[in-house]
């Protein structure tokens, strides 16, 4: 049968590592971008959102980092735990009112014990 | 606290048949968006609410969609005619406002299939 991860670009690393998952995004104009993981069969939920007017902010484990420049985003994640195995989307509010999310396609982090 | 809710969780329907799929967002959300994804993508942006009032659905594909909230809370996601297409999970979202930048909450989705 057909495999999510045949579509997604993935990304294999070691429990204890730091993964690094990128994502270009489109609107220039967009001034707010969200990270959320994915697990099978659930909704999307939050990790971490930054402004634009900001390059850089933290969380716990988490770091997400701004180039606007380039209009790139990253997302660190510290020590990788298995719990971490999921699929991670960035997502942009494209510059509107309504705050409406454009997401980008999606990166299957698989962390092996 | 309650998060987002959404039912059915799975939704079976043949071609051509009606179905209604239901959100309820978290309490004291006046932002309500409903999202689709297909396998393999991300979340697909079909329409918003700002209270009852459907302030953006330029996400719905095509006059089959429709969507409701009438009271400002509760909204449901009707699509007549189901085409096999139309197969995807629906996902909806709240947020305590809209504009500027507002963190969305998601529900776990309705499973969609249309055989």
């Amino acid at each position: 049968g057909e495999s999510v991860g045949l579509h997604l670009p993935t990304l294999s690393v070691q429990e204890g590592d730091n993964s690094i998952i990128n994502c270009a995004y489109s609107n220039s104009a967009s001034d707010y971008f969200i990270w959320y993981k994915q697990e099978s069969g659930k909704g999307p939920q939050f990790i971490i959102d930054i402004r634009s007017n900001m390059d850089k902010r933290q969380g716990q484990r988490v770091t997400v980092l701004l180039n606007k420049t380039v209009k790139h985003l990253s997302l660190q994640i510290a020590a990788t735990q298995p719990g971490d195995s999921a699929v991670y989307f960035c997502a942009e509010n494209n510059g509107g009112a309504t705050n409406k999310l454009i997401f980008g396609t999606g990166t299957l982090l698989a962390v092996q014990p | 606290g309650a998060g987002v809710s959404q039912t059915p969780s799975n939704k079976v329907t043949e071609k051509g048949k009606y179905v209604e799929l239901r959100c309820d967002p978290i309490s004291g959300h006046t932002a309500l968006y409903w999202y689709r994804q297909s396998l393999g993508q991300g979340p697909e942006f079909l329409i918003y609410f700002q209270g009852t009032g459907a302030a953006d659905d330029s996400g719905l594909p095509n006059d089959r969609f429709f969507a409701v909230r009438p009271e400002g809370s509760v909204s449901t996601l009707k699509i007549q005619r189901t085409e096999r297409g139309d197969s995807a999970v629906y996902l909806c979202a709240s947020s305590l406002s809209s504009g500027g930048a507002y963190e969305q909450f998601f529900g776990p989705g309705t499973r969609l299939t249309v055989l």
